[in-house]
Formats: structure tokens, sequence, C-alpha cells
């Protein structure tokens, strides 16, 4: 089965690094989204991409968070710098941009601390 | 304030009962995902439903969108213990500005006692 590919699992940095996180959208989808999962505020659409292009990013905090396509095989993701409260799990998902009729695969997450 | 309200968020039952989780809005969408949800891992998708009224069925999994693409429910019949995750729901935005644009509510923690 195809899958989406996020590296790190896992990532552990003190407050104030820099962290950038990977994606590896399904080959032939034309749309990624990344989120941030908590406990306290669930699934939270961070911004979202058609053929690379950026069509939201709105809910993400500009001052730090930056996420990019610089080919249609990667997304990222970048924080700097990085703060305790930016601690979730972050999922990118991929998938044909057809009024999300054909749903969405997502990635196994990074799991981010922030110390 | 969630998009996608759902209820309940929490349901323990045991094996062999049946459930119903709800996911509702006031705006209307282009399509409405479900996914389950598993411990460390990412949502993984259930079904899509596109038509107002549409009615999907997985095995015991029963899928209904509303008619006016504002809402929609899950019912599981005869529960069973692998049934246990989060379930969320997902809305495809349906203006221009929102195309696409997939939003989730807050899940529903399943749990499936034998």
């Amino acid at each position: 089965d195809a899958r989406v590919t996020q590296t790190p699992r896992d990532k552990v940095t003190e407050m104030g690094q820099e962290v950038t996180m990977r994606c590896q959208p399904i080959l032939g989808h034309n749309t990624v989204f990344w989120y941030r999962q908590t406990m306290m505020q669930g699934l939270e659409l961070l911004a979202y991409f058609r053929n690379r292009a950026p069509l939201d990013d709105s809910g993400m905090p500009k001052d730090r968070f930056s996420a990019e396509m610089p080919d249609a095989t990667l997304a990222t993701l970048k924080i700097q710098p990085s703060e305790p409260r930016d601690s979730a799990v972050y999922f990118c998902a991929s998938g044909l941009g057809d009024r999300g009729r054909y749903g969405y695969t997502f990635g196994s997450g990074t799991r981010l601390t922030v110390v | 304030t969630q998009l996608l309200e759902q209820s309940p968020q929490f349901l323990s039952i045991q094996e062999g009962e049946n459930l119903t989780v709800y996911c509702n809005s006031s705006s209307v969408f282009s399509s409405l995902q479900w996914y389950r949800q598993e411990p460390g891992e990412g949502p993984v998708l259930l079904v899509t439903v596109v038509t107002g009224g549409e009615v999907k069925k997985l095995k015991r999994l029963t899928f209904q969108f509303g008619d006016a693409r504002k809402d929609s429910s899950l019912h599981i019949t005869a529960a069973q213990p692998g049934d246990t995750g989060l379930y969320l729901c997902a809305g495809a935005g349906a203006r221009t500005d929102s195309w696409g644009k997939l939003q989730f509510g807050a899940g529903t923690q399943v749990v499936v006692t034998p």
C-alpha cells in the first residue's frame, strides 16, 4: 500500500532551537495538509497546499512557523525558534484535491517535545 | 469553537452493543469524511460521503450524510473490541475560499470491552 512518510518519528529539542519536519506525500497526490494534534485542541489545520502552491496557512503562527513544498515529493514544516507550547504530534496528509471525495492518507506523525 | 461538533466525546460500551456518533455543523461541506485513529498512529480513512442524504455501509458500520450536507452520523452494530479507537469526522470546505480545506471535529473516543 502507498503511504505518506514522515520524518523524524520523534524529536526532542531545547527551547529556541530550529526544528524541521519532513513529509513525503504519496506519488500523484496533489494536495498536502499539515496538522498539529494535542489533547486539548485536537487536530488543528496548520497549512495546506495544492499542486505545491500554499492555499491557506492561517492556522500557523507566522512569526515562528513556515511550511513549504520545494518539490512534489517533499513538504517541510519548520519551527524557529521552538517553544515548549509547540510540543505536539504533527501530521502530514496527502490526497487528490477533488472536494476531498477520495479522502486523505495520513502519515504516522512526528512527535515533537520542546524542553 | 470547533467548526464540527462531535458527540458524545466519550463512549464506553460492552461487546455486542450498538453505538452512534454524531457530527454536526452550521457549515455546508463538499464532502464529509470519517477516520479512526489508534494510539501512536495517524488517522485512517473509513469513508467519504459526498451527496446529501447519502448512506454508506461498511460491514457493521453505517455512515449517513445529512440532506443539507451539514451533518453526519456513524452507527456501529454489534460493536467488537477491535472497534475501539478515536473516531474523527472531517469536513471539506464547499466555498470558493475554502475549497477542499479539511477541518476536523474533536473526536469521539470509543471503548468496547469484551
